[in-house]
């Protein structure tokens, strides 16, 4: 049973780069989320999705996309990457957008921008 | 919009000892959801422990128990009989019942808490 899945673990970009963070859940959850962890700051939601096919922004968006042409990934996309964006990232998924259900998280990518 | 206090940056306790972590929070909401996540240095995120808050009995889970008190807006944590592997960031987190609106289903987190046990 693998879970959320998210590759890469660790990662370091030049200012300006642009890249990928990848998210896969099998447990064939609707709700699907993605969010950073900065000292001091807790995780704060970047994008959320519902389903396949629909995003919507979160707290934190800017710099940041998302899409969802499956139930199971939900990649993250990072255009042109900035210093401010030195983050530990973690995409999470949970049964539907309501209810007690449990969030279920990967084990996080740590992304340091040069 | 809700937001969630850990005033406690870090916090120690002896092997077998109880140790209580804080955490309050603001809402003008009446239904909600209340989490208790563990981060081991391994950095996973594991859920400990969930309130819902309609409900006026404290969840426990083995040795981990809360002390929720809706009017107060608090919900601590309690673990008894700690253990080395009990070690980690401990985050608090908020979730509104009603998945609509601005709350997008999202979870409000605290700003953590290092709990260190010393054997």
């Amino acid at each position: 049973n693998a879970g959320v899945t998210q590759t890469p673990k660790f990662q370091v970009l030049k200012t300006g780069q642009s890249m990928t963070l990848q998210c896969a859940q099998d447990m064939n959850h609707e709700y699907m989320s993605w969010y950073r962890q900065d000292p001091g700051m807790g995780l704060r939601l970047i994008h959320y999705s519902v389903g396949a096919g629909i995003t919507d922004q979160g707290e934190v968006p800017n710099g940041y996309n998302v899409s969802r042409s499956t139930t199971e990934d939900f990649p993250l996309r990072l255009l042109s990457a900035a210093p401010s964006q030195t983050s530990v990232y973690f995409c999470a998924s949970r049964r539907d957008i309501a209810g007690n259900q449990p969030q279920h998280f990967g084990d996080g990518t740590r992304l340091s921008i040069l | 919009a809700q937001t969630v206090t850990q005033s406690q940056p870090e916090m120690s306790v002896q092997e077998a000892e109880t140790v209580t972590l804080s955490c309050t929070y603001d809402t003008s909401e009446s239904d909600y959801y209340l989490f208790w996540y563990k981060q081991p240095p391994s950095r996973q995120m594991i859920l400990v422990i969930r309130q819902e808050a309609y409900k006026q009995q404290n969840a426990t889970e083995n040795r981990f128990s809360v002390n929720f008190q809706k009017a107060a807006k608090s919900f601590s944590l309690k673990i008894s009989d700690s253990q080395l592997g009990d070690a980690a960031m401990y985050f608090c987190a908020y979730r509104s019942f009603d998945a609509g609106g601005t709350s997008y289903g999202k979870l409000t987190f605290g700003q953590g808490t290092i709990l260190t046990v010393h054997p």
